[in-house]
């Protein structure tokens, strides 16, 4: 089924600094990423997504990674700010599928 | 654009009681929309795909006949838990897709309804 976490992982990051979360997935099959963001009591926020014809991708002071080969995913923050605070999910998905499988989500904390 | 909206953002309701959760998709036409309920400090767990027009697919471990799915519209999907227990008391969370922004299968997601059954 879905992922479910009984905690979630946490990354305390010093406020300026380059946040870098992992993500590890589990189909092999599975051809499209996305990061999402969530805030306390919201609902989860696009951030970036990547297929798998691609190896990074870039946006506005994040970068995703995709390494097919450990099936591994990460999302690297710069200049971490304390809006970043929030907890990030990877998602995955077959292209042409509806269904997102959720990863557990890391917990990123600012310290001022 | 890409906004879903969710009603109401909280509620609290008495055991036994049913309650209704309507997602929109306000600036695009949803073909699906998706029920999620979250746990604190977990994941995101999906409980149904709903095409509209189409009766919703539930999750395995999803009761049907609990958690009534409507989309009747493209912009319009609701989730009714009928006869809420206390174990029921959750984040529900819909997201939408078919918007013109992001990629395949992005989905947006909307606010999220706090249900607190007592």
């Amino acid at each position: 089924g879905e992922s479910v976490g009984l905690h979630l992982p946490t990354l305390s990051v010093q406020e300026g600094d380059n946040s870098i979360i992992n993500c590890a997935y589990s189909n092999s099959a599975s051809d499209y990423f996305i990061w999402y963001k969530q805030e306390s009591g919201k609902g989860p926020q696009f951030i970036i997504d990547i297929r798998s014809n691609m190896d990074k991708r870039q946006g506005q002071r994040v970068t995703v990674l995709l390494n097919k080969t450990v099936k591994h995913l990460s999302l690297q923050i710069a200049a971490t700010q304390p809006g970043d605070s929030a907890v990030y999910f990877c998602a995955e998905t077959l292209q042409g599928a509806q269904k997102l499988v959720f990863g557990q989500g890391t917990r990123l904390t600012i310290n001022p | 654009g890409a906004v879903v909206s969710q009603h109401p953002s909280w509620v609290i309701c008495k055991s036994g009681t049913s309650v209704k959760i309507e997602c929109r998709s306000l600036d695009f036409q949803a073909t699906t929309m998706f029920w999620y309920r979250q746990f604190p400090k977990q994941s995101l767990m999906l409980m149904a795909t709903s095409n509209e027009g189409s009766k919703a697919t539930y999750e395995q471990g999803v009761e049907k006949d609990k958690f009534l799915i409507n989309h009747a519209s493209l912009t319009l999907s609701t989730l009714t838990v009928t006869s809420a227990h206390p174990e029921d008391s959750s984040f529900y969370i819909c997201s939408a897709s078919g918007g013109t922004s992001g990629g395949l299968n992005t989905q947006y997601f909307g606010p999220g309804t706090r249900l607190t059954v007592l």
